[in-house]
């Protein structure tokens, strides 16, 4: 089956530990983004790559990296400096074409205590 | 700054009502505007595209307008279910690659 995969669907961390989020695509998709979603609230965009070994920088990057060394793979990792971090984040991904929909993972609930 | 916005307030309605949701946008013209649903604790899944020169787009008991004088688009499901309860989110897009600007959704509830 074709799809994008999110894992673990939860994940708990300890303040102050860095913690990488998994998202796996065989979709074949070019583009790949990173949301973050607090309760209530809709999605904020963190990063987002459109071709393997670049990306670009979402309106929320600050405390998080991420890197795209495979065109199926977009790792997020959530650091030290995010001041915030608890909360569900979300892979998405898509082609390159305008006017298309993006596909979305399952999501990972992240809560640091 | 681009703004898109939905209404925060949960939408209750009678099963075969129609529910109309709301979806507004300021300070920008995008290209297109899409639909999508999401259930509690999953990722949103597509449900419809309307482009900038499209006034109505309709899927099943789906309907989606897009009004530029307005900047709004509207999004109806008519004949509702029970299992049409869910959070609906509008996002706009513009720019090639994709990269959607959501609003924070508006929840729906219907009941039987």
């Amino acid at each position: 089956d074709g799809g994008i995969t999110q894992s673990p669907k939860y994940l708990f961390r300890k303040e102050g530990q860095n913690v990488t989020l998994s998202c796996e695509q065989n979709l074949n998709h070019d583009a790949m983004y990173w949301y973050r979603q607090d309760p209530g609230q809709g999605l904020r965009l963190i990063y987002y790559s459109q071709i393997v070994n670049d990306f670009q920088k979402g309106d929320i990057a600050e405390g998080y990296s991420v890197s795209r060394e495979k065109k199926e793979s977009f790792p997020l990792t959530v650091t030290s400096a995010q001041k915030n971090p608890t909360a569900f984040y979300l892979c998405a991904s898509s082609t390159l074409t305008m006017n298309t929909e993006a596909f979305f993972g399952q999501g990972t609930r992240l809560t640091v205590v | 700054s681009q703004k898109i916005e939905q209404n925060s307030e949960a939408l209750n309605i009678q099963e075969g009502k129609t529910a109309t949701l709301t979806c507004n946008y300021t300070n920008y013209s995008p290209a297109y505007l899409q639909w999508y649903r999401q259930d509690p604790g999953r990722g949103p899944v597509f449900l419809l595209l309307i482009r900038e020169n499209e006034k109505e787009k309709r899927k099943e008991r789906l309907k989606v307008t897009f009004d530029t004088t307005l900047k709004q688009s509207l999004f109806h499901i008519t004949a509702s279910q029970p299992a049409d309860s869910a959070t609906y989110l509008c996002a706009s897009g513009g720019a090639a690659g994709n990269k959607l600007t959501f609003g924070g959704g508006t929840r729906v509830l219907v009941k039987p």
